[in-house]
């Protein structure tokens, strides 16, 4: 299995733009996670999915945040508008239920200028 | 909810030199994971111990949950275990199964 693909790796764009970064997880696995990663705040659970449903959202920081898992091979997470404190590092993983361990994409690195 | 402290905070060592890694947690949890973020920023998932103890090469891991700690050992380190170091705990339950809280890392530079 290629493991959790994310796109783009990188992406700068400019206040007030939409962004959308994406992930593919592993084949099989139920649960999609997206987390965020600062030097202020670290690693944060922005929201999960379970067989493409959001369960818990309670970590998107407002409004100007969503995801979506429209099928079991594909989920967005869309930032619209962007402002500069979006500025992050932005994983995707996923697991199979329980008893199992995270595997994390390789990250979006978002710059908002 | 839950606070995760990892400690220390940095760690340097000489190649081939053994080291430990602590997490404490503040409340009870079923699910707890040691990453590494290598220096690509990449996370890779070590341990999944939410008890007793798992070895995996040079690596292992224990787990007392009822005394809330988990600590990772790595043995002869490498220069190639550099990075920082993640514990993540959380309590599998229903739907709460995803709710991962991340400590904030021990940074381990290993000189050859």
């Amino acid at each position: 299995d290629a493991g959790v693909i994310q796109s783009p790796r990188h992406e700068v764009t400019e206040m007030g733009q939409e962004v959308t970064l994406r992930c593919k997880p592993i084949s099989g696995h139920d649960y999609l996670f997206w987390y965020r990663q600062t030097m202020m705040r670290g690693l944060e659970l922005l929201i999960y999915f379970n067989n493409n449903v959001p369960i818990d959202d309670s970590g998107m920081p407002e409004d100007r945040f969503s995801a979506k898992m429209p099928n079991a091979s594909f989920s967005t997470l869309k930032i619209q508008p962007s402002e500069p404190r979006d500025s992050a590092v932005y994983f995707c993983a996923s697991s199979l239920p329980l008893n199992y361990g995270y595997t994390f994409g390789s990250g979006t690195r978002l710059t908002v200028v | 909810g839950i606070q995760v402290e990892q400690s220390p905070p940095d760690l340097i060592l000489q190649e081939g030199a053994n080291s430990t890694l602590r997490c404490n947690f503040s409340d009870s949890v079923n699910n707890l994971q040691w990453f590494h973020q290598n220096p690509w920023g990449q996370l890779i998932n070590l341990f999944y111990i939410p008890s007793g103890t798992k070895q995996n090469g040079r690596l292992s891991a224990t787990t007392v949950a009822t005394e809330r700690y988990s600590l990772l050992y790595i043995s002869s380190s490498q220069t190639t275990d550099s990075g920082v170091y993640f514990c993540a705990v959380g309590y599998a339950g229903g739907t709460s199964y995803g709710k991962l809280t991340f400590g904030q890392g021990t940074i381990l530079t290993v000189h050859p």
